[in-house]
């Protein structure tokens, strides 16, 4: 059975500084999505990953793949207010997506 | 709009009370699905259809009952819920090669009094 798991799942961080969401799963995967979702409402897609050392960048964020280790890692630069969501990894291996439990992000002043 | 629309947008229901979500989506998807989001909880996957054919049933109760009468419209009928199923329903689809991922709709504030 694959397992996603997110950590951490609460974060809170200050405006201005950097950090790293990790997304660890079970199961050989080469395709790997970031999803964001504000309070209230649905899953936005960030990012698609699909093959080992895939990086993928939109402004503050940048998305990355590990195949080997099963790992991704979706780093905030300079955080901003308008970053505060909760932001889910997803795998699938011939199945439907599975979804890590999500990471809360709140940036404070 | 992200091309899968669903409605109603918010609903409130009594226990005793039928109702229905409905999902479409014009994006040429083939694969269509039914998540719950419940308050502090991962993402639940309830029913997948593929091709309007259901392939994945979550062990969901009964008194969840889907249906598919084409690759671009998914229902979810609802009857004698309880509490514990207030939730956001979101209902997503998917191309007939995966690679870009699930598209969500807005989901369906579910309330059951």
């Amino acid at each position: 059975e694959l397992k996603v798991e997110q950590n951490p799942l609460f974060l809170s961080m200050q405006e201005g500084k950097n950090y790293t969401i990790y997304c660890n799963y079970s199961t050989t995967s080469d395709r790997l999505y970031w999803y964001r979702q504000d309070p209230g409402k649905s899953l936005e897609s960030l990012f698609v990953l699909l093959s080992n050392g895939a990086v993928k960048q939109e402004g503050r964020l940048m998305a990355s793949l590990d195949t080997k280790a099963r790992l991704s890692t979706l780093h905030i630069t300079a955080a901003v207010h308008d970053l505060s969501a909760t932001y889910f990894c997803a795998v699938g291996v011939n199945t439907p997506l599975v979804f890590g439990k999500g990471t809360r992000l709140s940036v404070i002043a | 709009e992200t091309g899968v629309t669903q409605t109603p947008r918010h609903l409130v229901m009594g226990m005793t009370n039928k109702k229905s979500l409905k999902c479409e989506q014009h994006l040429g998807h083939n694969a269509m699905y039914w998540y719950k989001q419940s308050a502090k909880k991962p993402l639940e996957l309830m029913f997948v259809y593929n091709f309007k054919e259901q392939t994945e049933n979550n062990s969901v109760p009964s008194r969840f009952s889907p249906e598919c009468p084409n690759s671009s419209h998914l229902f979810l009928h609802l009857h004698t819920l309880q509490p514990e199923d207030s939730a956001l329903y979101l209902c997503a689809s998917s191309p007939p090669t995966e690679p870009s991922g699930y598209t969500f709709g807005s989901g369906t504030r579910l309330t059951v009094v």
